[in-house]
């Protein structure tokens, strides 16, 4: 099966910073690429995705590269604010199960 | 649009007791996915719905865990009986899947505490 590991488990950063979570994934066959922003006793939100035809997507703050080739995919978020404060998850689709597999997770945290 | 619902948002029970969660998925999502949250971890996909049919239900503890989707829409995940270490959050998502549209959408969870 897929395999989806996310590093660093930990990050943080002074408000204003930049901050770059990475992912790799094992299987070539995954083709969907989310991003999930879980604030406490919250569910996880869907912040930004990419697909696999595509090498970059940005979404105002937030942008997602995705390098195929390395199988790996990471998020920048830039001009970092208090409430960027969360644990990140990424995760990868398998091309035709819809099943997806889940990185540990990155806890952020954004000093003020 | 409304998001996926779960109810209950807490459950406190002692172990070898029974313990039920409801979800109610976005309206016309085929997918629907239960996973189970440990804490400092990410979500581990627990049984997989499409429709009313079970896609992938490997990860499951059978012995213990049931679910079901009656009628392809509402879902309810079972515990019977418990253990301490089904501590943890049950979230529960749901995906369109049609054509190109396989966004993935969570619930708040249930956080169950196992004592």
């Amino acid at each position: 099966g897929e395999n989806v590991e996310q590093h660093p488990s930990t990050l943080s950063v002074q408000e204003g910073d930049s901050a770059v979570i990475k992912c790799t994934y094992s299987d070539s066959a995954s083709n969907y690429f989310p991003w999930y922003k879980q604030e406490l006793g919250k569910g996880p939100q869907l912040i930004i995705d990419i697909r696999s035809n595509v090498g970059e997507k940005k979404d105002q703050r937030i942008a997602v590269t995705l390098n195929k080739t390395a199988k790996h995919f990471s998020l920048h978020i830039t001009e970092t604010q208090p409430e960027d404060s969360a644990v990140y998850f990424c995760a990868a689709r398998r091309y035709n199960f819809n099943k997806f597999y889940f990185g540990s997770g990155t806890k952020l945290n954004v000093k003020p | 649009e409304a998001g996926v619902a779960q109810s209950p948002r807490y459950k406190i029970i002692e172990k070898r007791q029974s313990v039920a969660f409801w979800c109610n998925p976005i309206s016309g999502h085929a997918t629907l996915y239960w996973y189970q949250q440990i804490l400092g971890q990410g979500p581990k996909l627990l049984i997989q719905f499409q429709n009313n049919g079970v896609v992938d239900d490997s990860q499951l503890p059978k012995d213990r865990f049931s679910a079901e989707r009656l009628k392809g829409v509402d879902s309810t995940l079972k515990i019977q009986p418990a253990k301490l270490e089904d501590s943890a959050v049950y979230l529960c998502a749901s995906s369109l899947s049609r054509g190109d549209s396989y966004e993935q959408y969570f619930g708040p969870g249930t956080r169950l505490t196992v004592t």
